[in-house]
């Protein structure tokens, strides 16, 4: 079935240092791919999301490109901020019926992302 | 808005107790998801609903776990006869998404209930 495999953590930067996070998926069709986050004592949160190959996802100064290639979806930030640190999942989502993607999604074990001042 | 609220936040009963959880989705979505998630993994999602209609059930929604959505708006997950096992961080999620519309479902989570079986 589909899955997605992404870097274990902890990953501990200082902080203007740039951050990936690899991502790689399996997948029998074309899905949409997300990145959330999940700041300490907060819900889930949408960070960025692509869907279709070649789409390049970004928010906050965090971008992620669909790579159909490599079934990857890397999750970069050129300068991280103390306010970065959270825990990151890559997720997948299959294609809904009539197009489009849905909320039945398939994430990652997460990784957690410290930055240090 | 005020956004996607679970209650309890935590939970801590006894193995072989029926717990119940509640979730209040965003005002007016239509969907709304249960996940659950264990320590150091990613959500699992577990099952939906359109409105009141529960669509889709994952593998892992053993039957001793129950979903009901009666009018369209609040939820309620019960597990019964809880098992170790069964601790883990339930989350909830809503979105507004039309049925027979392409379109990217944006989901909204709850902050969780902490369910510990001891």
């Amino acid at each position: 079935g589909d899955s997605v495999t992404q870097m274990e953590g902890p990953v501990t930067l200082s902080e203007e240092a740039f951050l990936t996070i690899n991502c790689t998926y399996t997948a029998t069709g074309y899905p949409s791919l997300f990145w959330y986050v999940q700041y300490p004592g907060e819900g889930l949160q949408l960070l960025l999301k692509a869907t279709k190959a070649d789409d390049k996802g970004s928010n906050k100064g965090f971008e992620a490109t669909y790579r159909k290639e490599t079934t990857s979806f890397h999750l970069e930030k050129g300068s991280v901020q103390v306010s970065d640190s959270a825990v990151y999942f890559c997720a997948l989502s299959e294609l809904q019926e009539y197009g489009g993607s849905q909320g039945n999604l398939i994430f990652g074990k997460g990784t957690k992302l410290s930055v240090k001042p | 808005d005020t956004g996607v609220s679970q209650d309890p936040r935590h939970k801590i009963t006894k193995r072989g107790q029926n717990v119940t959880f509640r979730c209040d989705p965003i005002s007016e979505h239509n969907r709304l998801y249960w996940y659950r998630q264990t320590l150091g993994q990613g959500p699992e999602f577990l099952t939906y609903f359109q409105n009141e209609a529960q669509l889709e059930k994952s593998r892992l929604l053993s039957d001793r776990f129950s979903a009901e959505r009666p009018k369209g708006s609040f939820s309620t997950l019960e597990i019964q006869r809880t098992e170790q096992g069964d601790s883990a961080m339930y989350l909830c999620a809503s979105s507004l998404t039309p049925r027979t519309v392409a379109t990217n479902e944006k989901l909204f989570f709850g902050s969780g209930t902490q369910l510990s079986v001891l």
